[in-house]
């Protein structure tokens, strides 16, 4: 079993639409989940964090944990053709520093 | 203020040849990390510093490769003989916290290794 897992996609969404992106985690003790934004050739950014149970947003994001069901998703809501970029789910295990990460789903935003 | 910067941004070697990456992490972070992207691939880790020691090494694929850091600034990620499987992006990134927290990681632009 896969430590990080996102659906392989790809995922095309029209302009204004929600696009929804999953993660799933296999270690129970996982501390903190990311979400990243890597545009084509360019390094991984950072868009959100989350640490507990349930939704946080930030502006067009919400990111969503279940540690019960062990996932973590990403919601991007009005999505524009700048979000067109793959999405890094990541997570930093207990007892680790380290990021694991997941292959990423690429997300296209059809204007 | 000023992001993690790496050097150079591409490098191109010969098989065989040593190469020796270069990051420098935002002001002020303590903790650093280099992670290795292949071609369509996701991000492994490699290599953890708290400071100037390196806690956890347990993503280094062989002994060709090493890394050190001086105190909480500069590191240097140096592989020895390279191979053509070492071709890759070398992303450093930085954290504010490494010993529990949040360790929000903010990454580099990458060194773009590619070996003939």
């Amino acid at each position: 079993q896969k430590e990080v897992e996102q659906n392989s996609g790809p995922l095309s969404v029209p302009e204004g639409a929600i696009a929804s992106l999953n993660c799933t985690y296999s270690d129970r003790g996982s501390q903190s989940f990311f979400w990243y934004r890597q545009y084509s050739g360019k390094s991984p950014e950072l868009i959100m964090s989350i640490y507990s149970n349930g939704d946080k947003e930030d502006g067009r994001f919400t990111a969503q944990l279940n540690k019960a069901s062990q996932y973590v998703s990403l919601l991007i809501r009005d999505s524009q053709p700048s979000d067109s970029a793959t999405y890094l789910c990541a997570v930093r295990q207990g007892g680790s520093e380290k990021l694991v990460f997941g292959k990423g789903m690429k997300l296209t935003v059809n204007p | 203020g000023a992001g993690v910067s790496q050097s150079p941004s591409n490098k191109v070697t010969e098989k065989g040849k040593d190469v020796e990456l270069r990051c420098d992490p935002i002001s002020g972070h303590t903790a650093l990390y280099w992670y290795r992207q292949r071609l369509g691939q996701g991000l492994e880790f490699l290599i953890y510093f708290q400071g100037n020691s390196a806690p956890d090494k347990s993503g280094l694929p062989s002994d060709r490769f090493s890394a050190e850091r001086t105190g909480e600034s500069v590191s240097t990620l140096t592989i020895q003989r390279t191979q053509q499987e070492d071709s890759a992006v070398y992303l450093c990134a930085s954290s504010l916290i490494g010993g529990g927290g949040y360790n929000e990681q903010f990454f580099g632009p990458g060194t773009r290794l590619t070996v003939l």
